[in-house]
């Protein structure tokens, strides 16, 4: 099955400078791959996905880029703020089995 | 919006109990599944149901049965609970026709002593 693995599990920026979180997953025929952020005491919620016919997908301060033949997608927030504080998920899927593979998480800590 | 809710936030039960936890969504969702959050571990797919009745198994469905028997209503069922098992458990519900974004609970948090 896939296997989705994020780095790196920590990071601390200071308000106002960009985060980068990284992922790559290893079965190539994953086509979807969307990014979730959880707060504290919520569930999981979604931010952005990106298609595999897409390499890069922006929505406000945060983009998502996809590399396929690396088999890696990033997620970066820009002039990060107190409130983008969370865990974040990466996760990969093939459309046909509604099964979404998620990564261990990333606590983002974003320092005022 | 949509709204999937868990039945309780926090539960305490004792080794050797059967224990239900309960999920509904409003939605009409189509697909629910049951995860559990473990510091370090990341959510994991104990199983999940695509229709009334029926189910799958995920990655970690030893010592869990699931139940499906309204659309709206997944339950979680651990026949005999263990101390192994103290942990956060998340529903999520989906409606494949419309994409595939989960929606999530805000989770159980289930302490086995």
């Amino acid at each position: 099955g896939e296997n989705v693995e994020q780095h790196p599990s920590t990071l601390s920026v200071q308000e106002g400078d960009s985060a980068v979180i990284k992922c790559t997953y290893s079965d190539s025929a994953s086509n979807y791959f969307p990014w979730y952020k959880q707060e504290l005491g919520k569930g999981p919620q979604l931010i952005i996905d990106i298609r595999s016919n897409v390499g890069e997908k922006k929505d406000q301060r945060i983009a998502v880029t996809l590399n396929k033949t690396a088999k890696h997608f990033s997620l970066h927030i820009t002039e990060t703020q107190p409130e983008d504080s969370a865990v974040y998920f990466c996760a990969a899927s093939n459309y046909g089995n509604n099964r979404l593979a998620f990564g261990k998480g990333n606590q983002v800590v974003v320092i005022p | 919006d949509v709204k999937v809710t868990q039945s309780s936030r926090y539960l305490v039960k004792r080794t050797g109990e059967k224990v239900f936890l309960e999920c509904v969504q409003d939605m009409d969702h189509e697909n629910m599944f049951w995860y559990r959050q473990d510091p370090g571990l990341g959510l994991r797919l104990i199983y999940f149901s695509y229709d009334v009745k029926m189910k799958e198994k995920g990655d970690i469905p030893e010592g869990y049965s699931v139940s499906r028997e309204k659309k709206e209503r997944f339950s979680l069922i651990l026949e005999s609970a263990s101390t192994n098992q103290t942990s956060m458990y998340l529903c999520a519900s989906s409606f494949p026709r419309k994409g595939y974004e989960q929606y999530f609970g805000p989770g159980t948090r289930l302490t086995v002593t």
